[in-house]
């Protein structure tokens, strides 16, 4: 089936660096990625849509200057924490639907487990 | 505003029992996707099924089963004889379009289930 993979899985930095997680698809196109926030024992939150070639679509209160998003193929879509603070750590999970499907089933990334110390 | 409520924030079972989880969701669209996720502790999402809101068929799958009631909008997930391995969170997500036309998922918050030996 379908994989969508995260890199890295884990990753620790310290404070007032930045961290690139990126997300790829791995046998399949998608024009469309969407990145989720998850805190501890808490549901997955949208952080913004990344589109294939344009400007990601960030829900409201998601700072786009600190959330960089940028879907430069059809088959990566990276996720920069720009200069990271504690509160930034979290769990971000990416997914994805494969060109010309709609509301087929979004395959999820394995997730990436920020801590900023 | 779409959303979705999984009233049950955790629920612990004997291995063996059957144990059903709660999904009530809202929302104005007419055409609308429901879906049920698995996160076990390594923290991947695990995709169990896809339900479109013309479709009320309950389904089968194994050990599991779901329920979709339109007249409740509820979507219920039921795992008979659970095993230690079905141990997880369950997620309850709903698909909503977006402002540049494609479909995201709005989460529940989960339904943590402890299936004990």
């Amino acid at each position: 089936g379908a994989v969508v993979s995260q890199h890295p899985s884990r990753v620790i930095c310290k404070s007032g660096t930045s961290v690139k997680i990126e997300c790829r698809s791995l046998d399949f196109q998608a024009t469309t990625m969407f990145w989720y926030r998850q805190f501890p024992k808490q549901s997955l939150m949208l952080m913004a849509t990344s589109n294939e070639g344009s400007k990601a679509t960030y829900e409201q209160g998601v700072e786009k200057d600190k959330f960089l998003i940028n879907h430069a193929s059809l088959t990566l879509s990276t996720l920069t924490v720009t200069s990271a603070h504690p509160e930034d750590s979290s769990f971000y999970i990416c997914s994805a639907r494969e060109t010309g499907t709609r509301s087929g089933e979004l395959f999820f990334g394995e997730g990436s487990r920020l801590t900023v110390l | 505003a779409q959303k979705v409520t999984q009233a049950q924030t955790e629920i612990s079972v004997v291995e063996k029992e059957d144990v059903t989880l709660d999904c009530v969701y809202e929302t104005r669209d007419t055409t609308y996707y429901l879906f049920w996720y698995k996160q076990p502790p390594s923290g991947e999402l695990v995709f169990l099924i896809r339900r479109n809101s013309f479709d009320e068929q309950n389904e089968i799958s194994g050990r599991y089963s779901w329920n979709f009631q339109k007249s409740t909008s509820s979507f219920n997930f039921t795992i008979t004889a659970s095993q230690v391995v079905d141990s997880a969170v369950y997620f309850c997500a709903l698909s909503e379009l977006t402002q540049g036309g494609s479909e995201k998922l709005v989460f529940g918050k989960g339904t943590k289930l402890t299936v004990n030996p």
